[in-house]
């Protein structure tokens, strides 16, 4: 079983600065993933990042990248340069080993120009 | 190529008549999810199809609902009796194999279901 806990309901940024998005986990699973998704306004998601747990590197995707901690079961989210494209609800997600997705509450970021 | 697809977008319920939301995976992806999300939250997991097969049911909360992929492509989630409870958005997710926890869903745009 996994749980993902999303504390921030909602965050805000100037166009250009960095933000970090927090999450927090906990899972029985041995072989597990997590996610970052983003749903914008018309509610398509879209996967934003991907984090293997057994992997020590954190992701970077462009713009997004993770700060997997594993010990602390911590993933979180940092958008740098920050683009008025990027306002939306983001999620983060524990998969299991066939794709399952467990989502936290979200965070609904909004980014001021 | 066309994404995931789900029909109808939106749709309007009396409490008790039955519903069936449909959903189109993309072409050729082998595992389907379906997720219930509630307003302002986050989707919850109700089923997994791997091609026809539905192997995991776990999320369904209760038996009003049942859902079936029967040549393992388009898929239908039906709830039968409608609840006020049962208003939410009924996302669908498609990835292209079996194999993978790292794979990247792709979801539809969703069903809006209100029941009145």
């Amino acid at each position: 079983a996994q749980t993902v806990t999303q504390s921030q309901p909602e965050m805000s940024v100037q166009e250009a600065e960095t933000v970090t998005l927090s999450c927090t986990y906990d899972t029985s699973e041995s072989d597990y993933y997590l996610f970052w998704y983003k749903q914008p306004p018309s509610r398509q998601m879209i996967l934003v990042i991907r984090q293997e747990a057994y992997k020590q590197q954190n992701a970077t995707e462009n713009r997004f990248s993770v700060n997997f901690q594993k010990a602390a079961k911590s993933f979180s989210l940092k958008i740098s340069d920050s683009q008025l494209g990027d306002a939306a609800m983001y999620f983060c997600a524990g998969g299991t080993s066939y794709g399952k997705l467990t989502f936290g509450q979200g965070t609904i970021l909004t980014v001021h120009p | 190529g066309a994404g995931v697809s789900q029909s109808p977008r939106y749709k309007v319920a009396k409490r008790g008549q039955d519903v069936a939301l449909r959903c189109d995976p993309i072409s050729g992806h082998v595992s389907l999810f379906w997720y219930q999300q509630a307003l302002g939250q986050g989707p919850e997991f109700l089923t997994y199809f791997q091609n026809e097969a539905q192997l995991d049911k776990s999320g369904l909360p209760s038996d009003r609902f049942f859902a079936e992929r029967p040549e393992g492509s388009v898929s239908t989630l039906k709830i039968q009796r409608t609840q006020q409870e049962d208003s939410a958005v009924y996302l669908c997710a498609s990835s292209p194999t079996s194999g993978g926890g790292q794979e990247t869903q792709y979801f539809g745009p969703g069903t809006r279901l209100l029941v009145l």
